[in-house]
């Protein structure tokens, strides 16, 4: 299985909005509504952040949705912050009932 | 709050088994609802996913590594654990624990490094 296609950097000012992608096939990303995201701090276990492609656990800021479009999942993180700056990883159930995760973003706040 | 912390040998030889558990407080691995897994993080990498186990013992895991990869799990003390045998250097990374509602790994471990050298 090979990873999600993510790409590696994106930055963007304080307040602005970005968007990371997350491009599979229509075995994995495509195929299925189980695409996840995961905020991981240097040092720091990964946090997940969104679940089943759009929705958000208890406790995560309303600035983070997700969005999916054929074989390419998103994140979007509006209002940016410093404290957003991490890695993200988008990760999608498989056809062969297997996880597969994206190579991760490092997200720079300017 | 449930909490997961791992443990285990932070050097391993090559060639030789890695073994590593979990364990588990705030809740019960006791339960059909949740499956108990492992992924891991080469340093300076992204994640991968190692596998996974319920509690009636059914195991699922990365193709890549089933061959190598056993995982079992301890209901008398709420743990689950994580065998990887003939490990090469390829292997050091920081291996989380986690539990997985159904499509997503909800609870992380803290993670711990292991690394392969002799």
């Amino acid at each position: 299985q090979s990873a999600l296609t993510q790409p590696a950097s994106v930055s963007g000012s304080p307040g602005q909005s970005i968007t990371i992608s997350c491009t599979g096939t229509s075995s994995d990303v495509g195929g299925y509504n189980y695409v996840s995201w995961y905020q991981q701090h240097p040092g720091k276990a990964p946090k997940l952040m969104i679940y089943d492609v759009s929705n958000r656990p208890s406790g995560v800021s309303n600035r983070f949705s997700g969005s999916k479009s054929g074989n390419t999942a998103s994140l979007t993180i509006s209002g940016l912050q410093a404290e957003d700056e991490a890695d993200y990883y988008c990760s999608s159930y498989t056809s062969s009932n297997t996880y597969v995760f994206g190579i991760g973003t490092k997200v720079t706040v300017l | 709050q449930l909490q997961l912390q791992e443990s285990g040998p932070g050097l391993v030889k090559p060639s030789e088994t890695l073994s590593l558990t979990c364990a588990v407080s705030g809740g019960s691995i006791r339960s059909s609802n949740y499956c108990w897994g492992w992924i891991r993080q080469p340093p300076g990498k992204g994640l991968e996913w190692i596998g996974g186990i319920y509690y009636s013992g059914s195991t699922y895991y990365n193709p890549s590594l089933e061959s190598r990869v056993t995982m079992s799990v301890d209901t008398s003390k709420n743990q689950f654990s994580l065998k990887l045998s003939s490990v090469t250097a390829a292997d050091t990374a920081v291996y989380y624990c986690t539990r997985r509602p159904r499509s997503y790994f909800e609870y992380w471990g803290q993670g711990t490094l292991v690394t392969v050298s002799s």
